[in-house]
């Protein structure tokens, strides 16, 4: 069973408009942490964010939020003010138990001029 | 900045050749991470490991896949015989353990192509 579960395949926004990226995780560990990636057309894996399942404040970056909802067991990304140079894949993961790490299977988001 | 270093770029082979890619972690990370992207599947974890031991590697096709850390600065994932739908996009990542949030540092990935 999906682990990590991100519905939108791709998302098509136009620049300087916030965009909201969905990610729902499941997990009986109730220590957990919550991370997004972005991957951009060279390939490479970005670091975005993290969420560790005991923070109380939702985790923020610059542009980037997370926002987190544990009750209902989503953590979705969300980018303002978009970039052209957002476009990318993006991928939500999450980490059970000490250290193992699963990943979602990303959405890829195409910022519009 | 230091960085995972995965070896070679890019292979192609043809089916049935060993094929051997290399990895070495951040130097102080002590987990190591190999992951396989496809688009079909995204990123599949295949094997991990803590402190040199493997700890996990039930994504990975048992009789042909083998990843082992021979010592702290070297990560190996080894298929044996390929076979074309293994091409993939193989990346190596390492973190601290005991720092949650601490993210994975990736590699820029081995892309092997199996004709």
């Amino acid at each position: 069973a999906q682990k990590i579960t991100q519905t939108q395949p791709g998302m098509f926004v136009q620049e300087k408009e916030a965009v909201t990226l969905d990610c729902t995780y499941d997990t009986s560990d109730p220590s957990y942490g919550l991370f997004w990636y972005k991957q951009p057309s060279s390939g490479e894996m970005i670091f975005l964010i993290y969420q560790g399942s005991y923070d109380q404040q939702n985790a923020t970056e610059g542009r980037y939020s997370l926002n987190f909802q544990k009750a209902r067991k989503s953590a979705n990304l969300v980018i303002s003010a978009s970039q052209l140079g957002d476009s990318a894949m993006y991928f939500c993961a999450m980490r059970e138990g000490r250290d193992k790490i699963i990943f979602g299977k990303g959405t890829r988001l195409h910022i519009l001029p | 900045d230091a960085r995972v270093t995965q070896t070679p770029r890019h292979k192609v082979t043809e089916m049935g050749q060993e094929v051997t890619m290399r990895c070495q972690p951040i130097l102080g990370h002590n987990t190591v991470f190999w992951y396989r992207q496809t688009m079909m599947q995204g990123l599949e974890l295949l094997a991990y490991f803590r402190n040199r031991a493997p700890l996990d590697d039930s994504g990975m096709p048992k009789d042909r896949f083998s990843a082992e850390m021979p010592d702290a600065t070297l990560a190996t994932l080894k298929i044996q015989p390929s076979e074309p739908r293994d091409s993939a996009v193989y990346f190596c990542a390492s973190g601290s353990l005991g720092t949650g949030g601490s993210p994975q540092h990736f590699g820029d990935g081995t892309r092997l192509s199996i004709l």
